[in-house]
């Protein structure tokens, strides 16, 4: 099966840039996905395929992925965006979603 | 507008069956999977499988393999997980949502919590 593998927690200061990474094996050859989970809180799609961003999803979320790592960047963090983040990728060989374990961003 | 609306939660015991419902609206639910997600207690998101309506195509994680039903009643645009015998293990949060098998979660249900206790 395929694993992902995320930081368990990024802490970020307002304003600042937060780097959320999620690697695998050769991931840059896959579409990957971002879901936002407050707390409470059904996960909300805030990158698509990569880099696409979903409608009423804020500029300052965007997406990269490129050899064994794909990253979420958010920038000019808020303490709104305070939240779990979980990447998510379907693996055509073994025809299954995988999420990664989720990344617990922390605003200072 | 999309519309994943989930039943409410239940408590069983060990041993009970169960079925819970995500009730699907706002689009053509032929053209998309339809997956299940579990979220045990402060635990992150586990796939478990999902169903293609437009020809009942269903696929299920290893891990949940046997262990779970998924179905879809489309005359009533209505997806269900069943267990036939619940353990203690099976108490968490289950999301329905639309997508899966190469394409994003872009909507999801609100979540069925499932306790299971003596």
């Amino acid at each position: 099966s395929y694993v992902l593998t995320q930081s368990p927690s990024v802490s970020v200061a307002p304003g600042k840039t937060a780097m959320i990474t999620c690697g695998g094996d050769s991931i840059g050859t896959r579409d990957v996905n971002w879901y936002q989970q407050k707390p409470g809180r059904a996960p909300v799609l805030v990158i698509y395929s990569d880099t696409g961003r979903p409608s009423g999803i804020p500029e300052r979320f965007s997406g990269s992925n490129s050899g064994n790592t794909a990253t979420l960047t958010i920038s000019r963090v808020e303490a709104g965006d305070e939240a779990d983040y979980y990447c998510h990728l379907w693996h055509s060989r073994s025809d299954h979603d995988v999420f990664g374990p989720g990344t617990t961003v922390t605003v200072l | 507008e999309v519309q994943l609306v989930q039943s409410g939660a239940e408590v069983k015991k060990p041993g009970e069956s169960l079925k819970i419902s995500c009730k699907i609206s706002g689009y053509n639910l032929m053209n998309y999977w339809i997956a299940w997600v579990r979220q045990m207690p402060g635990k992150g998101l586990e796939w478990m499988g999902l169903i293609y309506p437009n020809d009942f195509d269903t696929r299920y994680s290893l891990s949940f393999q046997g262990q779970v039903t998924i179905s879809i009643d489309k005359s009533i645009n209505t997806a269900y997980l069943q267990w036939s015998s619940l353990k203690s293990s099976d108490s968490a949060i289950y999301y329905c949502a639309r997508g899966g098998n190469s394409s994003p979660f872009d909507y999801w249900g609100q979540g069925t919590l499932v306790t299971v206790s003596p």
